[in-house]
Formats: C-alpha cells, sequence, structure tokens
C-alpha cells in the first residue's frame, strides 16, 4: 500500500520563476491538502482540494494555485518565486475532508529560491 | 482565531528516563489535537490524536498524551526515552465548528541522550 509520495524532492529556482509540484495520494484517500514549511517553522496550510476543488484556502496569495486530478493527485504551482517561498511543501492525504481526519504527509518537496 | 503554543524549542532527557513535550492551545470552541513527528528530511508522521472521550490518548511507539481542558494543554508523554525518539515533534488544532484549517506548532526538538 503505498504512501502520499510527492515529486521532485528538491529543487531549486530563481526569483520571477514558477514551480509545480506533484503530489500522490496514498490509497483510498480523496482529499489532499497542501502545507508551507519554513525552516524552523511548523507546517502552514496553503489549500486543500476535495472533487477536484479548492475546498479551504490559508492565508496565501493568489500567485499559490493548484489543481486535482479525476485520480485524486494533485499539483501546487507558484507563480513569480520570491526568495521567501523557499521552503519544504508537504502533501497530506485524508479518507475524506472531515476535521477529525487524521492526515497522512508525504516526504516533501524541498524548494530553494535563488 | 485559534493557536497552538510549543514553549520549548528544544528538551532533552536520557535514554530511559519519562519525556514530556509540552503543547497548550487557544481555540473558540472544542478543539482537536494532533500529534506528529518529524525525522530529518522527512514528511510528518501521525502519534496521535484527541477528538472525543477518554482525556488520556494511547498512540504509536509507546507515546500517550493527555486532555486538560481547564489547562488548554495536550502534552505528549512517554514513560521511558529512547534514542530513536529523537526528533522534531509538532502539536497541531483544529477546531469542531467553522473553518477546518489545523494550525500547527512551531514544533519542539526532542533530543535524548545515550
Amino acid at each position: 500500500d503505498a504512501g502520499v509520495t510527492q515529486s521532485p524532492t528538491h529543487l531549486i529556482k530563481t526569483r520571477g520563476q514558477q514551480v509545480t509540484l506533484r503530489c500522490s495520494p496514498k490509497s483510498g484517500h480523496d482529499t489532499v491538502s497542501w502545507y508551507q514549511q519554513a525552516l524552523g517553522q511548523g507546517p502552514q496550510f496553503i489549500f486543500q482540494y476535495y472533487e477536484e476543488e479548492e475546498r479551504q484556502r490559508g492565508n496565501f496569495p493568489d500567485r499559490f494555485s493548484g489543481h486535482q486530478f479525476p485520480n485524486y493527485s494533485s499539483e501546487l504551482n507558484v507563480n513569480a518565486l520570491l526568495l521567501g517561498d523557499s521552503a519544504l511543501y508537504l502533501c497530506a492525504s485524508t479518507p475524506r475532508p472531515g476535521r477529525q481526519e487524521t492526515q497522512y504527509f508525504g516526504p516533501g518537496t524541498r524548494l530553494l529560491v535563488l | 482565531a485559534q493557536s497552538v503554543a510549543q514553549p520549548e524549542d528544544q528538551v532533552n532527557v536520557a535514554e530511559g528516563n519519562p519525556l514530556t513535550v509540552k503543547c497548550t492551545y487557544s481555540v473558540s470552541g472544542n478543539p482537536y489535537l494532533f500529534w506528529y513527528v518529524q525525522y530529518p528530511n522527512r514528511g510528518l508522521q501521525f502519534l496521535l490524536k484527541y477528538i472525543t472521550g477518554d482525556n488520556l490518548v494511547k498512540g504509536s511507539y509507546g507515546f500517550e498524551a493527555e486532555f486538560n481542558k481547564s489547562q488548554t494543554s495536550f502534552h505528549l508523554k512517554k514513560p521511558s526515552a529512547l534514542v530513536s525518539d529523537s526528533a522534531l515533534y509538532f502539536c497541531a488544532v483544529r477546531v469542531s465548528g467553522g473553518s477546518y484549517i489545523p494550525t500547527f506548532g512551531r514544533g519542539t526538538s526532542l533530543i535524548v541522550h545515550p
């Protein structure tokens, strides 16, 4: 039973570029959330996708956008990269979008913006 | 608004001794509380959660946590620490009503000395 997978594992970009990160949820899960974890900080919620729609959004600018595909996998897109976007980006999945659900996290994608 | 505080950046304990990692929270409504562990260059792994019922929650790897409503705390404990428990620990809270965006603490680094 594959857990949550993310690609790529590491990425280096320059300011102003655009980046796409990918996530495949755990088998049987249809809800995907994305988090940004800056160095020395806890994860911060970016948004959640369920039934191919953005359901909840944290305090992130519109430069951060996403998509969910019919197979429940998801992408996180960040436009006009800033140095402050350097972080570990985590994807988490749950069987459904409820508050009580345990989230299963992927290993993350480490993004460095130069 | 909801918030989580992990007052200790680092906790040091000798192997075989009991350990406690502290977490306090603030929410409007009933909290759902979670503990996760993060090993270097890895995503977060679920340890345990409190939703309702018994205030003492038992989780993975011998960890437990006690929900204390009057002190708004959810401290993580283990009777006998192992060197392999050394990692970063995160407390998270969701509220039972309204937005279910989770809030994570900044994390506590647990170091278990042989």
